[in-house]
């Protein structure tokens, strides 16, 4: 089984420039988590979608930061104006959510954005 | 979610069980302890949970406390490759909410 999916693993970007992350979860999850770990930091809660709804944005950035999950295709993460703050590794995990909170996540690799 | 509490860092020779503890005295009866690892620039790894009842798989065994107000991870032969940073979790059993990771305990395995 493949797992979690993220593209790409490395991205470089100008400042004010627009990053867009992706994720393509496991097989049969419908249920996507993105987290961010800045460099010698933790990682950090940001956004839960299930397909077509954000279920919890507590943790993005009010501004800048938007995260979708369409019917078809990947989720994604987009970073517009990006500032050299935004620099971190950016997770994506999975689950296939059953509704009893003992589905674990299962993460992928990350994509690490570089702001020059 | 309840808050959970680890030491920061833990040594332990090659071959020999890592044995690392959590405490979550503020658990409620609804609360699934998880933990997982992450090792250096990769994302992080699951490794197991349970609820009330000790657990065991291929990677490692799960002992909570009758009174469930701490755990411990043991993994029965390290490797090098199990250096990483352990996250011992607690999370909501009846919604598939988001995990919230604190500062986890640093294993470093001593050749």
């Amino acid at each position: 089984n493949a797992g979690v999916m993220q593209n790409p693993r490395h991205l470089v970007r100008r400042r004010g420039q627009e990053a867009r992350l992706r994720c393509s979860p496991m097989k049969g999850h419908s249920h996507v988590y993105w987290y961010r770990q800045l460099p010698e930091e933790g990682l950090k809660f940001m956004v839960y979608l299930q397909k077509e709804n954000i279920i919890d944005e507590s943790g993005m950035p009010k501004e800048r930061f938007s995260a979708e999950f369409p019917k078809e295709g990947p989720s994604i993460l987009r970073i517009q104006q990006v500032v050299r703050g935004d620099s971190a590794a950016y997770f994506c995990a999975s689950s296939p959510g059953t509704g009893a909170g003992n589905s674990p996540l299962h993460f992928g690799n990350g994509t690490r954005l570089t702001v020059t | 979610d309840a808050k959970t509490t680890q030491p920061p860092s833990m040594d332990c020779a090659e071959g020999r069980a890592a044995n690392l503890p959590c405490n979550h005295s503020t658990i409620s009866g609804n609360e699934y302890v998880y933990w997982y690892r992450q090792i250096h620039s990769q994302g992080p790894q699951y490794i197991i949970h349970g609820l009330k009842n000790n657990e065991t798989n291929e990677m490692a065994s799960l002992i909570i406390t009758e009174d469930r107000k701490s755990s411990t991870l043991i993994l029965p032969h390290a490797t090098l490759r199990d250096t990483a940073v352990y996250y011992c979790i607690v999370r909501v059993a009846n919604r598939d909410d988001k995990i919230i990771f604190g500062k986890g305990t640093r294993l470093h395995i001593l050749p």
